[in-house]
């Protein structure tokens, strides 16, 4: 059973604050990952994609790789109350079909 | 660029009835398109990848015969939920595949 986890939190910051996400994967020969918010009823919107290990920036959003300790994170600098959500990680093992498999998701609130 | 639609977004039925749910890429083409299901506070999970011209794939302990997948265009794919149960009730999404999987705003679907 391939597996991705999450821990569920809630993980709660202060407004301005980082918000540090954590997630780690079962299958060594995982190649692709991604970072999904979601809002409560709505469907999950993508924030980032990582493939290779090291780091990857897009504005606020740092998703970071360790593929040797099977680790992805994704760090929410200057966390704005409107990055309250869950945050789905989400992980594809088969690159031909290339179906995802998500963690269960941590929910962030971030305090005004 | 890249949106899903999902139609209904919202349906309510009684217990035995049948309801089909489309999927739709508006502004591409996808050869793959995947329907997941989540249940209130559980992450997504994967109920089968639809394939353009040919059968769908179901995962492991999801019934293809009561979990209908029609892949008939490049740009729609229809889920239909036959005889449908209570325990049917949740939260479907679609999403359709090009560099990365985007998804449709889902389907909450309740079964009386």
């Amino acid at each position: 059973q391939k597996e991705v986890e999450q821990n569920s939190g809630p993980l709660s910051v202060p407004e301005g604050a980082i918000a540090s996400l954590n997630c780690t994967y079962s299958d060594r020969g995982s190649q692709s990952f991604f970072w999904y918010r979601q809002y409560s009823g709505k469907s999950p919107e993508l924030i980032m994609s990582i493939y290779s290990n090291g780091d990857k920036e897009d504005g606020r959003f740092t998703a970071q790789l360790n593929k040797a300790s099977q680790y992805v994170s994704l760090l929410i600098r200057d966390s704005q109350p409107s990055d309250s959500a869950t945050y789905l990680c989400a992980v594809n093992w088969d690159t031909g079909r290339r179906a995802l498999t998500f963690g269960s998701g941590t929910r962030l609130q971030v305090q005004p | 660029g890249a949106v899903v639609s999902q139609h209904p977004s919202r349906v309510i039925c009684k217990s035995g009835t049948s309801v089909k749910i489309e999927c739709r890429s508006l502004d591409f083409q996808a050869t793959t398109m995947f329907w997941y299901r989540q249940f209130p506070k559980q992450s997504l999970m994967l109920m089968a990848t639809s394939n353009e011209g040919s059968k769908a794939t179901y995962e492991q302990g999801v019934e293809k015969d009561k979990f209908l997948i029609n892949h008939a265009s490049l740009t729609l794919s229809t889920l239909t939920v036959t005889s449908a149960h209570p325990e049917d009730s949740s939260f479907y999404i679609c999403s359709a595949l090009t560099d990365t999987q985007y998804f449709g705003p889902g389907t909450r679907l309740t079964v009386l």
